[in-house]
C-alpha cells in the first residue's frame, strides 16, 4: 500500500459545482497536512494547510483532516474555470525540513464554463 | 518579484552528457530543495539543504549532486544522465528549515529529456 493515495481523475465538472478531491493515507504518524494546487506548465502552489484533525477554511477552499480515518479532504465551493488545475496533497509528520513531504499523485480538476 | 528561478526551463541532451540545472531565489530563504514529478509517482524529493554548505539526501539521490555555496542557489547536477531520468524537475524554497512546509516556493519547472 503506498504512503499516500490519490485518485488522478480527471474529474470534470460544470461551473459553479461543489467539488470534492480527497486523499488518504496509512501512516498514522502524520500530523501535517496540506494541499497544493498545480497549473499546466507550472510550480506547484501552496493552498492550504492545517495540523492535525479539523477543518480550516480560506474563501471558497475547505481543508478537512480525519485523523482517525486517515483520510483529508479539500471542498471547493463555487468552482470556477480558474481553478481548473491539478490537486496534489501532502503531508509530514513534522515540519522540519529533514522530514519527507509526502505527496500524492495529484487530482486533475476541469471546471467547464 | 519574489520568485525561485531555475534554467533551463527545457533541455534536451544525450547519456552521459553533464549538465546542470540552475536554481536561484531572491527572497532570503534558508531551505531550498530539489524534486522530481514523474507519471503515477508524484513529487519525489531529491535532495534538501537547510542553510548553505548544509545538504542531504531526500527520496531518490542516486544519479544527482547539489552544492550550497550561496544562499541564493542551489545548482543540480547530473554527473552521467541517463534516459531514467527524464522528468519534470522542480527546486522549491522555504524561509525557515523549522517551519518548511508553512510555505514553500516552487520554481516554474526544468523538463529534462535523455537520450
Amino acid at each position: 500500500q503506498k504512503e499516500v493515495e490519490q485518485d488522478p481523475g480527471p474529474l470534470s465538472v460544470p461551473e459553479g459545482a461543489i467539488v470534492s478531491l480527497n486523499c488518504t493515507y496509512s501512516n498514522s504518524a502524520f500530523q501535517y497536512f496540506m494541499w497544493y494546487r498545480q497549473y499546466s506548465r507550472k510550480g506547484p502552489e501552496l493552498l492550504m494547510y492545517t495540523y492535525s484533525s479539523g477543518n480550516k477554511e480560506d474563501g471558497r477552499f475547505t481543508a478537512q483532516v480525519d485523523k482517525s480515518s486517515k483520510y483529508i479532504s479539500l471542498f471547493i465551493r463555487d468552482s470556477q474555470p480558474s481553478d481548473s488545475a491539478t490537486y496534489l496533497c501532502a503531508m509530514s509528520v513534522r515540519m522540519v525540513g529533514n522530514t519527507p513531504l509526502v505527496f500524492g499523485k495529484g487530482t486533475r480538476l476541469s471546471v467547464i464554463a | 518579484e519574489a520568485q525561485v528561478t531555475q534554467n533551463p526551463r527545457y533541455l534536451i541532451t544525450v547519456t552521459g552528457k553533464k549538465l546542470t540545472v540552475t536554481c536561484s531565489q531572491n527572497m532570503n530563504h534558508e531551505y531550498m530543495s530539489w524534486y522530481r514529478q514523474d507519471p503515477g509517482l508524484g513529487l519525489r524529493q531529491i535532495y534538501y539543504s537547510m542553510n548553505v554548505e548544509v545538504t542531504d539526501k531526500g527520496d531518490v539521490p542516486e544519479g544527482y549532486k547539489v552544492s550550497r555555496k550561496e544562499k541564493r542557489n542551489f545548482p543540480l547536477i547530473l554527473e552521467s544522465p541517463s534516459p531514467n531520468q527524464t522528468s519534470l524537475y522542480f527546486c522549491a524554497s522555504s524561509l525557515s528549515p523549522s517551519d518548511v512546509f508553512y510555505e514553500q516556493y516552487f520554481g516554474p519547472g526544468t523538463r529534462l529529456t535523455v537520450t
